[in-house]
């Protein structure tokens, strides 16, 4: 596609039930990467991927948190048993390669309410 | 560890003038590359311009420019003539290399309102 593409745009949930965010990379970018933006904060870094697998979870908050990628493409995280405050906006990005010289394009990202 | 600081929470400046956000950096890595994205309040990240390590010139993008200076492990960000539009957040990332060692760290942003 044309760009990073990330669904639902929207999405409420009741605590503790469990949630899915899929992320659509350009395609041909090899990496890819999930992070966290409360209101009004910066973002704060998830995980990222480089194919298929996942140098870096170092940013997964906690176990209820875990991502997989397959293909080399679609991205999906997963929330088990949400709480309240994992309510933000999950931002999607990829990259056609890694190393320093190379910016990550963003989707528009999934906002999550949990009540 | 990596790690970016944006010391200015909010900025208000006046249109037509020239505007500078600050951000320094901390790595141990020789090989790394410094970011700007823009966020409108609509959200999106746009990218506005890049500086790598062992660039020798400032980035220039149009009224954006990268003031690097290496040595004090800063990157400042300066909009010439700024207008409405540029009324945003505005973050600072980086990335280390090698690619075994890929994420972007992002400071915290700087909000930037733009006076008519």
């Amino acid at each position: 596609g044309a760009g990073v593409s990330q669904s639902p745009s929207n999405k409420v949930t009741e605590k503790g039930k469990d949630v899915e965010l899929r992320c659509d990379p350009i395609s041909g970018h090899t990496a890819l990467y999930w992070y966290r933006q409360s209101l009004g904060q910066g973002l704060e870094f998830l995980i990222y991927f480089q194919g298929n697998s996942a140098p870096d979870k170092s940013g997964l908050p906690s176990d209820r948190f875990s991502a997989e990628r397959t293909g080399g493409s679609v991205s999906t995280l997963t929330i088990q048993r949400t709480q309240q405050e994992d309510s933000a906006v999950y931002l999607c990005a990829s990259s056609p390669r890694t190393g320093p010289n190379t910016e990550a394009f963003f989707g528009q990202g999934t906002r999550l309410t949990v009540v | 560890a990596q790690k970016i600081t944006q010391t200015q929470p909010g900025m208000f400046v006046q249109e037509k003038e020239a505007v500078t956000l600050d951000c320094t950096y901390d790595t141990s890595d020789p090989s790394y590359g410094l970011f700007w994205y823009k966020q409108p309040s609509s959200g999106e990240m746009i990218f506005l311009i890049y500086q790598g390590s062992y660039d020798q010139q400032n980035a220039t993008e149009g009224r954006y420019s990268l003031n690097f200076q290496k040595a004090r492990k800063s990157a400042n960000l300066v909009i010439s003539a700024s207008q409405l539009g540029d009324s945003a957040m505005y973050f600072c990332a980086m990335r280390e290399g090698p690619p075994s060692a890929s994420k972007i760290i992002f400071g915290s942003g700087t909000r930037l309102s733009i006076r008519p």
